[in-house]
């Protein structure tokens, strides 16, 4: 099993990014997915969540209605769309494999930073 | 302010054995499944005891948890210095949210 994040980088305040995950070696399009981030020198902050099917999202107050969780069944790949970022938005973050309605993350990326700064 | 609450550090010598506390309400420990996580240095997380107290697959059986009414504990025996780590606890919210404990970093002195 193994998950591959992309698309971290630098943004301005108030910009967009969006990030990927690459899975393999399980059925994708049968696991929850979620995005957990960490930013620097700090504690753990569930992003998102998405069904297998792609059907039902959940997403805290702090990223929701900027925030989108997608998933691309056919390509094995799993998106957070991130826009009106704010330097709060600043961490590592990273996909895992799990988590509708539990807190069961198994495994994990190895992360992708977003800096946002001007 | 993490929804669970963990001690920030946490400490012992080799040998002996130390116990995380993480602490909840009725809405996310009091009815819901807790974890653990442990986070090397420069690392990704990993998942160390899920559902209260099973340990996946290659987690040493030294690593146990527990649970009681909004309440859960990770403990640690025969501490050694490869488990120096950061710890954290997390449980689904019924308020439809996955909460995580602000951590507790081991030293294992």
């Amino acid at each position: 099993v193994q998950l591959l994040e992309s698309g971290g980088g630098l943004v301005q305040p108030g910009g967009s990014l969006r990030l990927s995950c690459a899975a393999s070696g399980f059925t994708f399009s049968s696991s929850a997915m979620s995005w957990v981030r960490q930013a620097p020198g700090k504690g753990l902050e569930w992003v998102s969540a998405i069904s297998g099917s792609g059907g039902t999202t959940f997403y805290p107050d702090s990223v929701k209605g900027r925030f989108t969780i997608s998933r691309d069944n056919s390509k094995n790949t799993l998106y957070l769309q991130m826009n009106s970022l704010r330097a709060e938005d600043t961490a590592v973050y990273y996909c895992a494999k799990g988590s509708i309605a539990v807190a069961s993350f198994d495994p994990w990326g190895q992360g992708t930073l977003v800096t946002v700064s001007s | 302010q993490s929804v669970l609450t963990q001690p920030p550090s946490a400490s012992g010598t080799p040998g002996q054995r130390v116990t995380i506390s993480c602490s909840g309400s009725s809405s996310n420990i009091g009815s819901n499944y807790v974890y653990w996580y442990q986070q090397l240095p420069g690392t990704a997380p990993k998942l160390l005891i899920y559902t209260n107290n099973q340990r996946p697959s290659g987690v040493p059986d030294r690593f146990s948890g527990s649970k009681s009414g909004t309440s859960a504990s990770l403990a640690i025996s025969g501490l050694r210095s490869e488990d120096e780590a950061d710890y954290y606890c997390a449980a689904w919210d019924d308020s439809l949210s996955v909460v995580f404990g602000g951590g507790t970093k081991l030293t294992v002195l």
